[in-house]
Formats: C-alpha cells, structure tokens, sequence
C-alpha cells in the first residue's frame, strides 16, 4: 500500500517552459513534504519542502503547492533547464514531538524529467 | 557537510548467499542513521534506522538486519538474500534537530539478487 504516489513515470518539457511534477498521498497524519533530486549514480537532494500550515512555497526557479483537501502536492519549475533533468522524488513525513521523525520520511516512485535544449 | 560513503555501487548476488553493505558517515558526529530500499516501480523504502550505536529500529519485516558497531558506521546484512531482495538501496544521515531537509544520502547501491 503506497501511501505516497507519484503516478507519471516520467516528464519531458523543452528548455525554458515550465515543469509541473505532481504527487498524490493518502495518510492525512502527513505533514511535512518534500522534494528530493536525484541524478544518475548520486543519491537523492534536498530540494524544497512545504509544511501543512503553508499551501505555497517558493525557493527561485522552485514552487511547491500543496492541496490538502485533495492530498496533492506539485512541484513547479520556471523557467525549466537542461541541468533539471534528473530523477524527482516525492516524500512525507508526520512531525512528533523529540524529533524521531525526521528522516523517517515516506517517499513516491520517482518522476523522470528530462529538460530539452 | 556531511558526506555519506556506500560501497559497492553495483552488487550481483546470487539467491542464498549472504550481504553485508556498508555506510560510513563522515562530518558529524551521533547522526541518525537510515536504510532505505527502492524496489522496481515502488518508492524509497524505510527499512531500519538507528539514533545511536547498537541501537536499531525496524521499520518493516523482511530478511534483512541492520547493525550500528560504531557511532558513524551503519551496515545492512542478510545471511540468505531472496530474489525480492533486489533493488536499489541507500543510506542515509541526519544530524539536525527540527526539521528533514538535513536528511543526506549515499550515492546507493544497486542489488541484483539472482
């Protein structure tokens, strides 16, 4: 039972329009989410995060909308750039108290975006 | 920073024999430290995670264990792999007290069981 889903495979956009990668999750005790990177032979990135206080954040090139009623997050990317292609990965995490949480985050499949020139 | 050494990148094994990958921290000290797998198709996975040395916590039941000797050393075993043990897995640190941006990962090692 995925609890965090990422349902496009993959993603292709041209260089300079906008990526929207989307992530869906089912366990209303979330959070706290994140967008993680991850290029070939590399582990994973931080990227951005959005708490459930928030419905937006914004860090550059880099949004996060968050939708709690619809338990959907997106990450938008503008203008795009052939240095974004990578693997983006979706992840959730519930917050308690003393902090043994963090870390233990949920994530989704992954979402291959490839940027063309 | 941190960086988080994981060793081998490619592994092929065949079913039945044993595992040990490790993953050694370097530029903290007393992190948390994480085991995660991705299987084909699904997500990062949470297998163990340990808060200090000798200290483990399994997140789901599987064949494989997980031991802390030292305070930045963290390795992934099993005595018998199954084919469902293929995948991608990852270490990975934390070493902050509020938040999960500071959550780095190893670079991850492929397994081939077969």
């Amino acid at each position: 039972d995925q609890q965090v889903k990422q349902n496009s495979p993959s993603l292709s956009v041209q260089e300079g329009r906008i990526s929207i990668l989307n992530c869906d999750y089912t366990n209303s005790m979330f959070d706290y989410f994140l967008w993680y990177k991850k290029y070939p032979a590399e582990g994973p990135t931080f990227l951005i995060s959005i708490s459930s206080i928030k419905d937006k954040n914004e860090d550059g090139r880099f949004t996060v909308f968050l939708n709690k009623s619809a338990k959907h997050l997106s990450l938008h990317i503008v203008p795009s750039q052939p240095g974004d292609s990578a693997v983006y990965f979706c992840a959730a995490s519930v917050s308690a108290a003393g902090g043994t949480s963090y870390g233990k985050l949920t994530f989704g499949q992954g979402t291959i975006l490839t940027v063309h020139p | 920073s941190q960086t988080i050494h994981q060793w081998p990148a490619t592994l092929v094994q065949p079913v039945g024999s044993p595992l040990s990958l490790e993953c050694t921290v370097e530029g903290t000290s007393n992190p948390n430290l994480y085991w995660y797998r991705q299987a084909a198709g699904r997500g990062l996975q949470l297998l163990f995670y340990s808060v200090g040395i000798g200290q483990i916590s399994s997140e789901v039941p599987q064949n494989l264990s997980a031991s802390r000797p030292q305070d930045r050393q963290f390795i992934l075993s099993s005595k018998k792999l199954l084919l469902s043990d293929s995948g991608f897995y990852l270490c990975a640190s934390h070493r902050g007290l509020t938040t999960n941006e500071k959550l780095f990962f190893g670079s991850g090692t492929q397994l081939s069981v077969l």
